[in-house]
């Protein structure tokens, strides 16, 4: 069964904390994207990664930054956490493009995120 | 404007009727993807179309490439069903994709 697994389900940090987010995808995949979920927004791309040590910005990278070191691991990293960045944090995983057929993202259960 | 327009934004409907949530677009894809996100977080994968029409079990998603435009019906709705629906688009040449906002179904027993 495919997997995506994120390193803790709650989190509460205080502000200027650096924060660690942690995800681990077990299928071999290239890409690898972490998004942020809050209401009336929708998921919006903090970063992605398409091979280990590369890296992309998305839509909203002020704030955050993130390390590929190896291919099944993407760490999100916020240097000093603010109370704008309390949300629910996802992480997601796909083959690359041309690979096969689907290029469906698989999920994991997300990091709800409170900064106080 | 968002590239990717849902509606509606909320719908609650008894058990048993027949759902439909809308999708628009505004730029040229490459895929289509349907999702799910059941309270506590999980986003599950349901359908990804290029063209056409797909079906699994009681839902179905068809796409207008021509119109931008793409619906995910629910036949037989159940209480079960009751989540959040969200469309996404991959845009041609991207490995990433757009999200809309998301569609609340409620189903009522």
């Amino acid at each position: 069964d495919v997997k995506v697994t994120q390193s803790s389900r709650y989190l509460v940090k205080r502000t200027g904390e650096k924060v660690f987010l942690e995800c681990v995808q077990d299928m071999d995949h290239e890409n690898m994207f972490w998004y942020r979920q809050d209401p009336g927004l929708g998921l919006r791309l903090i970063y992605f990664s398409y091979d280990v040590k590369m890296k992309e910005k998305g839509d909203i990278p002020e704030g955050y930054s993130v390390s590929r070191e190896k291919k099944e691991r993407f760490s999100l990293i916020l240097e000093s956490a603010s109370t704008n960045q309390t949300s629910m944090y996802l992480c997601a995983s796909s083959q690359r493009t041309g690979r096969g057929p689907y290029n469906e993202q698989f999920f994991g259960p997300g990091t709800r995120l409170t900064v106080l | 404007k968002n590239e990717v327009e849902q509606s509606p934004q909320n719908l609650t409907a008894q058990e048993g009727e027949f759902i439909t949530i809308n999708c628009s677009y505004s730029v040229g894809i490459s895929a289509l993807h349907w999702l799910q996100q059941h309270p506590g977080g999980g986003i599950v994968s349901l359908f990804m179309l290029s063209s056409g029409k797909k079906k699994h079990g009681r839902l179905i998603a068809t796409i207008n490439i021509q119109e931008k435009h793409s619906s995910l019906h629910i036949t037989a709705s159940h209480p079960r069903d009751s989540a959040v629906y969200i469309c996404a688009v991959r845009l041609s040449g991207n490995e990433k994709l757009t999200f809309g906002t998301g569609t609340r179904l409620t189903i009522i027993p």
